[in-house]
């Protein structure tokens, strides 16, 4: 069974800071990966999808990549700011499945 | 991507009770996908809706504590029944897309 790994659990940084979260898996036969932001109470919210095929994407000040032979996946954020406080999942699709990381808790300090 | 509407955003509920939770999509999906978040904990998928079939249930969740219907290719609901606090989580649907998954806003539900 697929497992998923987050570190670190939580995060502090000052706000203009660039960071980087990581997310492992155990199993590389995935179809894709994606990262997720969640607001405290809140749903779900995709930052970012990387298909197997490739290494990166981006969106904004954000960088995802994958490197599915050593099962990492690692979220880059840039110029971080307050409003990027949130928890920061990662998961894993094999097939229909998804599987989750357990969080990363982001806290920018302004 | 889809737009799911989920509701009740939040819900405070009596334990012995029951609660359905509706999805319902902007585009016609073949899968559906309910999630369930305790608290302080990551998602763990409940089960997934096919229309015109049963649910499948993942381990450690059965169809008489989590009715689902999805009696169409744009809705599911989700009941959870016979509620006890432990059952006091975040419960989420989920639609795949070419995109990535989409997911509905969630239900907050707390039992007491």
């Amino acid at each position: 069974k697929q497992e998923v790994t987050q570190i670190p659990a939580a995060l502090s940084v000052p706000e203009g800071e660039n960071l980087v979260l990581n997310c492992s898996f155990t199993d590389s036969a995935i179809y894709n990966l994606q990262w997720f932001r969640q607001d405290p109470g809140k749903g779900l919210t995709s930052l970012l999808l990387i298909q197997s095929s490739q290494r990166e994407q981006t969106s904004g000040r954000l960088n995802a990549s994958l490197d599915k032979s050593s099962g990492r996946s690692t979220l880059y954020i840039a110029a971080s700011q307050p409003g990027d406080s949130a928890t920061y999942l990662c998961a894993v699709a094999t097939g229909n499945q998804f599987y989750f990381g357990t969080g990363t808790s982001l806290t920018v300090i302004p | 991507s889809a737009v799911i509407s989920q509701k009740p955003s939040r819900d405070i509920c009596q334990r012995g009770t029951s609660l359905t939770i509706q999805c319902q999509v902007d585009s016609q999906v073949t899968m559906m996908f309910w999630y369930r978040q305790q608290p302080g904990q990551s998602l763990t998928l409940i089960a997934t809706a096919n229309q015109g079939s049963e649910a499948t249930y993942e381990s450690g969740f059965v169809i008489d504590k989590f009715p689902i219907s999805r009696p169409n290719l744009t809705f599911s609901t989700l009941t959870v029944s016979n509620m006890s606090p432990e059952d006091s989580s975040i419960y989420l649907c989920s639609v795949p897309r070419p995109g990535g998954y989409t997911f509905g806003s969630g239900t907050r539900l707390t039992v007491v």
